[in-house]
């Protein structure tokens, strides 16, 4: 099971949008619309921002916001805050009870 | 709160075993699968496989297969991942983390485990 590709590195000013990519394939995103999403600080575990593609867990900001498309699943930060910079990872459920996570972005507020 | 507790730093030669443990409260034990996730140093997030506490059925990925064992003892809440044959390549920040519908809600503080002579 091959990780899913994102960007290594996005950037975007304060209160603007930034997208981050997750693609997969058909036997992963493309099969399931059971993407999950983690934000993880350094030295600290992930924290679950978005589950099966575009629900947010309670307490979650609605500035965050995931949605899909055939083998790619995306993930939206509006109104960019300096507290947005840090890691990002999407994952995908890939069938008998199996996941495979992406290989991560670097988000930078500039 | 839920919970997950990991001990904090393992230490091991190359060739020994290892077994983490993560130990569940604030929550119905057997309501929630746990899964385990690796980090190497500057790396990214790998998905290594799940235990469920009501029937003890486990899953691994691939790449461990014959490697890993997962386990869980109910009694205790308490969930363990077992790797052998380790490696140095096997050093790595090891998470448990609680499977709600499909996705990761909540996390360990993480294990590191060093592997090295």
């Amino acid at each position: 099971q091959s990780a899913l590709t994102q960007p290594a590195s996005m950037s975007g000013s304060p209160g603007q949008s930034i997208t981050i990519s997750c693609t997969g394939t058909n036997s992963d995103v493309g099969s399931y619309n059971l993407v999950s999403w983690y934000q993880q600080n350094p030295g600290k575990a992930p924290k679950l921002i978005i589950y099966e593609v575009n629900e947010r867990p309670s307490g979650v900001s609605n500035r965050f916001s995931g949605s899909k498309s055939g083998n790619t699943a995306s993930l939206t930060i509006s109104g960019l805050q300096a507290e947005d910079e840090t890691d990002y990872y999407c994952c995908s459920y890939a069938g008998d009870k199996t996941y495979v996570f992406g290989t991560g972005t670097k988000v930078t507020v500039l | 709160q839920v919970q997950l507790v990991q001990p904090g730093t393992e230490v091991r030669k190359p060739g020994a075993s290892v077994k983490v443990s993560c130990k569940t409260s604030g929550y119905t034990f057997i309501s929630n699968d746990i899964n385990w996730v690796r980090q190497a140093p500057g790396q990214g997030l790998e998905w290594m496989g799940w235990t469920s506490p009501s029937s003890g059925f486990t899953g691994y990925a691939q790449k461990f297969q014959g490697r890993v064992t997962m386990a869980k003892n109910t009694s205790i809440s308490t969930f363990y991942m077992e790797l052998s044959s380790l490696r140095s390549e096997d050093t790595a920040v090891y998470y448990c983390a609680r499977r709600f519908r499909y996705g990761f809600d909540s996390w360990g503080q993480g294990t590191l485990l060093i592997v090295s002579s």
